[in-house]
């Protein structure tokens, strides 16, 4: 089980582009990275998955190295709305394990 | 839209009591999940199933019993509730490790 680091809180502002950074060293050769969303009081979202290079959808971009050692979660033009947790999780056989995730807090 | 549907979302017990938290999913999907989140500690993952009948320990199973008789439904159990067992449960569904669809949550007080 690749075991994954993130920062504990990020603060932005409205209208700023944030990254975030997740490190995970043992990642086996066909791991996808993922990343999940959670607002107060609610389960967990998915919002992005990738292997390597870049992915974009509509909510966010998630760019991993050639390494693979680690991804970015990009989320651009963050609004209040993009307050949330924000977990990056380690590929598992057998069930996802979330860290504790990182603590977005945009202010006006 | 796939849904997760998990019973209750807010339950009091008493200590001692034999507790029930009822997820059911409507997309047919084989996997099945439960988790508890606590302030600092974030998502732990507690039992999970592959299939009907077949479940898996995860992480934190102390306390706790699942049962899977039906592929829709996966239903967690405390077998004699405990304060410290006071938190928010979550449940999960996916056809595949990843794209984890997660239901609103219980949160289950015991006094």
């Amino acid at each position: 089980l690749a075991k994954t680091t993130q920062p504990i809180s990020m603060d932005s502002y409205e209208g700023q582009e944030v990254n975030i950074t997740c490190s995970h060293n043992n990642i086996a050769t066909n791991d996808y990275i993922t990343w999940y969303q959670q607002f107060p009081s609610q389960g967990p979202r998915f919002i992005i998955q990738g292997y390597k290079t870049k992915v974009t959808n509509e909510v966010a971009s998630l760019f991993i190295p050639a390494d693979r050692k680690s991804s970015t979660l990009s989320l651009p033009r963050v609004s209040l709305s993009d307050t949330a947790v924000y977990y990056c999780l380690g590929p598992s056989r057998r069930a996802l394990t979330f860290g504790s995730g990182t603590r977005l807090q945009v202010q006006p | 839209d796939v849904k997760v549907t998990q019973s209750s979302r807010y339950l009091v017990k008493r200590t001692g009591e034999k507790v029930f938290l009822e997820c059911v999913q409507d997309m047919d999907h084989e996997n099945m999940f439960w988790y508890r989140q606590d302030p600092g500690l974030g998502l732990r993952l507690i039992y999970f199933s592959y299939d009907v009948k077949m479940k898996e320990k995860g992480d934190i199973p102390e306390g706790y019993s699942v049962s899977r008789e039906k592929k829709e439904r996966f239903s967690l159990i405390l077998e004699s509730a405990s304060t410290n067992q006071t938190s928010m449960y979550l449940c999960a569904s996916s056809p595949a490790p990843g794209g984890y669809t997660f239901g609103s949550g219980t949160r289950l007080t015991v006094v």
